[in-house]
């Protein structure tokens, strides 16, 4: 079974930083490439950011482009978030994301997601 | 970029259909072959309910049923049951500045 697990979320104050981890299992994490979504209290989903199965594409949403890096370790099977200069309209929940295989839908599984809350 | 659009509310009575639009534009929607649909109950985490614009993934009941036509993908929920009621959102490709686009996401209630 598929298992995507997030963790990292918290509160922080305006201008700080966080980083996020994504544990995956169940499948062969290396093959798949990943994303990062974020849904803001109340709101739609967002796609943030997405990392190629052999880190060598990498692409950002203009929202948090210069301000968050996704990377990964595809040895623990991990993907990260490291999210810099945070501001409020950063708060959401954080999910991530595995990118479909077949192309035939954006993404097939989801983590549970973990509350980042951008507050002084 | 603007998120797809989708109809803020559709409401609907039991064992009644109804359908949700999404709505985009050539760079997204209409210029990619797949749009796919979740269902988001509250407090979880997105579900795939429809993926390469019409089929459903092993388990998703055959009560969801997805379409697309040019610049516009809609998904129909027929014999509407209480458990329906959830968020619905869209997602496609796209060719602009992000990769991928969401609809607005469609609350649906059952009557």
């Amino acid at each position: 079974e598929v298992q995507l697990v997030e963790s990292g979320g918290g509160l922080v104050q305006p201008g700080g930083s966080l980083r996020l981890s994504c544990a995956a299992s169940g499948f062969t994490f290396r093959s798949y490439n990943m994303n990062w979504v974020r849904q803001a209290p109340g709101k739609g989903l967002e796609w943030l950011s997405y990392i190629g199965s052999s880190t060598r594409t990498i692409h950002y949403s203009d929202s948090v482009k210069g301000r968050f890096t996704i990377s990964r370790d595809n040895v623990q099977n991990t993907l990260f978030l490291q999210m810099n200069s945070l501001r409020a309209e950063d708060t959401a929940i954080y999910y991530c994301a595995r990118d479909s295989i077949t192309g035939s839908e954006c993404f097939d599984s989801w983590g549970q997601g973990t509350l980042v809350t951008v507050s002084s | 970029q603007s998120a797809l659009t989708q109809p803020a509310s559709v409401s609907g009575s039991p064992g009644q259909s109804i359908t949700i639009s999404c709505t985009g534009t050539s760079s997204d929607v209409g210029g990619f072959k797949y749009v796919s649909w979740y269902q988001q109950q509250p407090g979880k985490a997105p579900k795939l309910i429809i993926h390469a614009v019409t089929d459903r993934p092993s388990g998703v009941s055959n009560r969801f049923s997805g379409s697309k036509s040019g610049n516009t993908a809609s998904l129909t929920i027929s014999g509407l049951r209480a458990e329906d009621e959830a968020d619905y959102y869209c997602c496609s490709y796209s060719s602009r500045s992000t990769l991928y686009v969401f609809g607005s996401g469609t609350k649906v209630t059952v009557l």
